[in-house]
């Protein structure tokens, strides 16, 4: 079946430093990957898409590039801030129009001034 | 505001009792879903509906649960007997068929079974 795997937290960072989440996935076919962003208090919410390999996502200075050959979007940002402090998730939908998201366990990020 | 809403945010419950949440999707939105989520973990894909069709439902929604979505618009889901490894966080999103992985999330709504 489909799965997603991303490097466990918490990640502490200082501002202005860069970020870098790592996300590999398994799955049979060609799916979308997608990172989702959760602040505290708030819902889940889409941060950037990549439908085919080699697209680059990008969103609020984060970018992703979709690697088929390493089956990875690693999510990476030159210079966070303190309100970047949020859980990330990495996820993947099936080709096919079945849009059955299936999600990593989530990245807490933590970014001190 | 039209996003996704949830009610109740929070639900403390005892052991045996029946409970039942409601979502409201983004009313264009022809595809909904639930998930839940544990402490520590990501999403987990219960069930979603196209309009009112339920389309799949995963092996973690037993026979205790039940989700509908009646004229298409909101859903419910209710669990039945409840459990104290029911606890979590039950999420609904919603989107367009259009969309691929665009899921338009609520704040979920938080069960505690005591």
């Amino acid at each position: 079946g489909n799965s997603v795997t991303q490097m466990e937290g918490p990640v502490t960072l200082s501002e202005e430093a860069f970020l870098t989440i790592n996300c590999t996935y398994t799955a049979t076919g060609y799916p979308s990957l997608f990172w989702y962003v959760q602040y505290p208090g708030e819902g889940l919410q889409l941060l950037l898409k990549a439908t085919k390999a080699d697209d680059k996502g990008s969103n609020k200075g984060f970018e992703a590039t979709y690697r088929k050959e390493t089956t990875s979007f690693h999510l990476e940002k030159g210079s966070v801030q303190v309100s970047d402090s949020a859980v990330y998730f990495c996820a993947l939908d099936q080709s096919g129009g079945y849009q059955k998201v299936t999600f990593g366990t989530g990245t807490k990020l933590q970014v001190i001034p | 505001d039209t996003g996704v809403s949830q009610d109740p945010r929070h639900k403390i419950t005892k052991r045996g009792q029946n409970v039942t949440f409601r979502c409201d999707p983004i009313s264009e939105h022809n595809r909904l879903y639930w998930y839940r989520q544990t402490l520590g973990q990501g999403p987990e894909f219960l069930t979603y509906f196209q309009n009112e069709a339920q389309l799949e439902k995963s092996r973690l929604l037993s026979d205790r649960f039940s989700a509908e979505r009646p004229k298409g618009s909101f859903s419910t889901l209710e669990i039945q007997r409840t459990e104290q490894g029911d606890s979590a966080m039950y999420l609904c999103a919603s989107s367009l068929l259009a969309t691929t992985g665009e899921l338009f999330f609520g704040e979920g709504s938080r069960l505690t079974v005591l």
